[in-house]
């Protein structure tokens, strides 16, 4: 069975300083990970994901996330925050075949401070 | 960039009517979900349908539900008699036929008010 547990349902932070969401999963499979961002009345889009290539993933808009085996977590990361970055934010975990459900975290709204 | 399209993006209905939610697919995507989040909580994962039938389904996609592809654009979700608790965003996504786990593209979603 797959679970991501996402620390912190708010977390808000200053224009330009760093941006930390921690996401930690459970795992029977080895895990594709996911984050997704959700925008006000909007669906989710795709930051970046995770399937068993390099441990270091980029995503859009300056994210990346960094998956640690050890730890079981898949923290999301920007090193400069923007008012524009201001969302839900999602991780997710999915078992190893396409086709396979995603599993949500509960999610973290991020707030930027000027 | 190609996208997941829903309709409509809100839908009033009252308790105890049918309703169908509608999602046009990316056009090359083979996998088809529905996920629906309750005001304040976690995107939950429906059911999802590859090759004109169900591969996946959760505890919440009960007697209730359905989904087809009536066509070769349209998949959709119908509740067949609607409670107070379906109310919720409901998402539909869709993903490539390829080796590996792809993303799921997710639609904007649904807005599903029961009264």
């Amino acid at each position: 069975a797959q679970s991501v547990t996402q620390l912190g349902s708010h977390v808000s932070v200053s224009e330009g300083a760093l941006v930390l969401l921690r996401c930690n999963y459970s795992s029977s499979v080895p895990p594709y990970l996911f984050w997704y961002v959700q925008y006000p009345n909007q669906g989710l889009q795709l930051l970046l994901k995770y399937t068993s290539a390099a441990t270091l993933v980029k995503g859009i808009n300056g994210f990346e996330a960094e998956f640690k085996k050890s730890e079981t977590s898949f923290h999301l990361t920007k090193p400069s925050a923007h008012m524009s970055d201001a969302a839900e934010y999602f991780c997710a975990v999915s078992g190893s075949n396409t086709g396979n459900q995603f599993y949500f975290g509960t999610g973290t709204s991020l707030t930027v401070i000027p | 960039e190609p996208e997941v399209t829903q309709t409509p993006s809100h839908q009033v209905t009252q308790m105890g009517q049918e309703v169908i939610l509608r999602c046009v697919p990316i056009s090359n995507h083979l996998y088809f979900y529905w996920y629906r989040q309750i005001l304040g909580q976690k995107v939950e994962f429906l059911v999802s349908f590859y090759n004109n039938e169900i591969s996946e389904k959760s505890e919440i996609f009960d007697d209730q539900f359905s989904v087809e592809r009536p066509d070769g654009s349209n998949f959709t979700l119908k509740i067949r008699s609607t409670k107070l608790e379906d109310s919720a965003m409901y998402f539909c996504a869709s993903s490539e036929l390829t080796t590996g786990v792809q993303p799921q593209h997710f639609g904007d979603g649904t807005r599903l008010s029961i009264l």
